[in-house]
């Protein structure tokens, strides 16, 4: 069965504390993770693909890296607009499947000045 | 502007009342989904539309149904609500599955009394 696990649930950083959100999946053949972002009340925003273990991506403060086994979304040196939750998902390399997201849970990121 | 409509923003109806909530996207994207979120079960996965046409099952399907007959739109039915159907309905919209850049739209409250 595809899972995807998000750890923590959430995480309170003091601003330019830097630290890392897990995203641990099981899914027979990875197609691709996504990492997105979600303010209070609004739709997920779109941060990143990944497509195969070593990749790294990175946007501003943000940096996403995988594994064969999970992936990491490390923030660095966080400010209080870096506060939401952080969303994990996986498509499974399955051709009957292709149109399938699975997401984790979400880590609540809160940083406080 | 790129963007995802849902409509309507808020719901409150009764058990039992048909309704529709109406996706619309102005990118001309082959793919859209319909995903549900709920507390403590993060966002899961309705419907899916890898065309004109083309529909298949996610997650959660049960109480719902979804028609494409143009690119742009994807309504939700609800044919008959239930109170646990009460949840925050999100419309989303990709190039295609490869995922990258999906959008979300701005989330429908919808409570079933």
């Amino acid at each position: 069965e595809d899972q995807v696990t998000q750890s923590p649930e959430a995480l309170r950083l003091q601003e330019g504390e830097s630290s890392s959100l897990n995203c641990s999946y099981t899914v027979s053949g990875l197609r691709g993770l996504f990492w997105y972002r979600q303010d209070p009340g609004k739709g997920p925003e779109f941060l990143f693909t990944l497509y195969s273990a070593g990749e790294e991506k990175e946007k501003e403060r943000l940096k996403a890296t995988l594994t064969k086994k999970e992936s990491f979304l490390h923030i660095t040196a966080p400010k209080p607009e870096d506060s939401a939750t952080y969303l994990c998902a996986v498509q499974a390399n399955r051709g009957s499947t292709l149109g399938r997201l699975y997401f984790g849970r979400g880590t609540q990121l809160t940083v406080w000045p | 502007e790129a963007q995802v409509t849902q409509n309507p923003r808020y719901l409150i109806t009764v058990t039992g009342k048909k309704l529709t909530v109406t996706c619309s996207q102005n990118m001309n994207h082959e793919y859209m989904s319909w995903y549900r979120q709920d507390p403590g079960l993060g966002l899961r996965q309705i419907y899916y539309s890898m065309n004109v046409e083309v529909t298949d099952k996610g997650d959660v399907p049960e109480g719902y149904k979804v028609s494409r007959k143009e690119k742009r739109n994807f309504p939700l039915i609800l044919e008959s609500p239930s109170p646990n159907q009460t949840s925050l309905y999100f419309c989303a919209s990709s190039l295609g599955t490869s995922f990258t850049e999906q959008y979300f739209g701005p989330g429908t409250r919808l409570t079933v009394t």
